[in-house]
């Protein structure tokens, strides 16, 4: 089974600053990455997918990048409604497997 | 506009079963692969089970293989997954999820049903 390791764990930034979230596979799985966002009592929504595509109405200040084991999410200009937890996702291979998550949180 | 809503979640003692539905609405169905994802109180995503869109393509968690079945109606646009031999670590938030052919995963999500394992 694909193993995703994600870190931080957490991770305090301020308005405006610029985060990075890293997720490595325990084996290659080429770009079938995605990263998603949750809310508080809220289900998860898609943010990129193919580790670097932007879904539709995602701002650009998210960006995915990576390719084989080792993948970021980065957000520049945080913004108050981005302090969430952040997961990725392999879909490379069944059993598709998440990330233990990252959750950002206002300084 | 994908609607997916779940149902048939509660409280349930160790045992037992459950059989949650997932009606979907604003997609042609049958197009869709469809996955069941959990995640316990204040713990990270797990995803569950998945079946491909004609339903002959069926994989399952370690965690529920042997107890946990996962079925489609595509005339009826709905989802399913029987829960038997229900344990108190099956406790979770169960998410219906869906994606088209492509490649994303994971595009659309219910809103969750609460299922409780406990005497």
């Amino acid at each position: 089974d694909i193993q995703m390791t994600q870190s931080p764990s957490s991770l305090s930034a301020s308005v405006g600053d610029r985060v990075t979230i890293t997720c490595r596979a325990n084996q290659g799985i080429t770009n079938y990455l995605a990263w998603f966002q949750q809310k508080p009592g809220k289900a998860p929504e898609s943010l990129i997918y193919a580790a670097s595509i932007l879904r539709g109405g995602v701002p650009s200040r998210f960006s995915g990048a990576g390719s084989g084991t080792d993948f970021t999410l980065t957000i520049t200009n945080l913004q108050p409604e981005d302090f969430a937890t952040y997961y990725c996702l392999q879909y490379y291979r069944h059993p598709r497997s998440f990330g233990q998550g990252t959750k950002l949180e206002i300084k | 506009q994908v609607q997916l809503v779940e149902s048939g979640g509660g409280l349930v003692k160790p045992g037992g079963s459950l059989r949650l539905s997932c009606a979907a609405s604003g997609f042609d169905f049958s197009d869709l692969y469809m996955s069941w994802i959990r995640q316990a109180p204040g713990k990270g995503l797990e995803w569950v089970s998945y079946i491909s869109s004609g339903g002959y393509n069926i994989h399952y968690a370690d965690s529920v293989r042997g107890r946990f079945t996962i079925s489609r109606d595509n005339a009826r646009n709905s989802l399913f997954l029987q829960m038997d031999s229900l344990r108190v670590e099956d406790t979770a938030m169960y998410f219906c999820v869906g994606e088209p052919s492509g490649p994303t995963s994971f595009d659309f999500w219910g809103q969750g049903i609460l299922v409780t394992v406990s005497s």
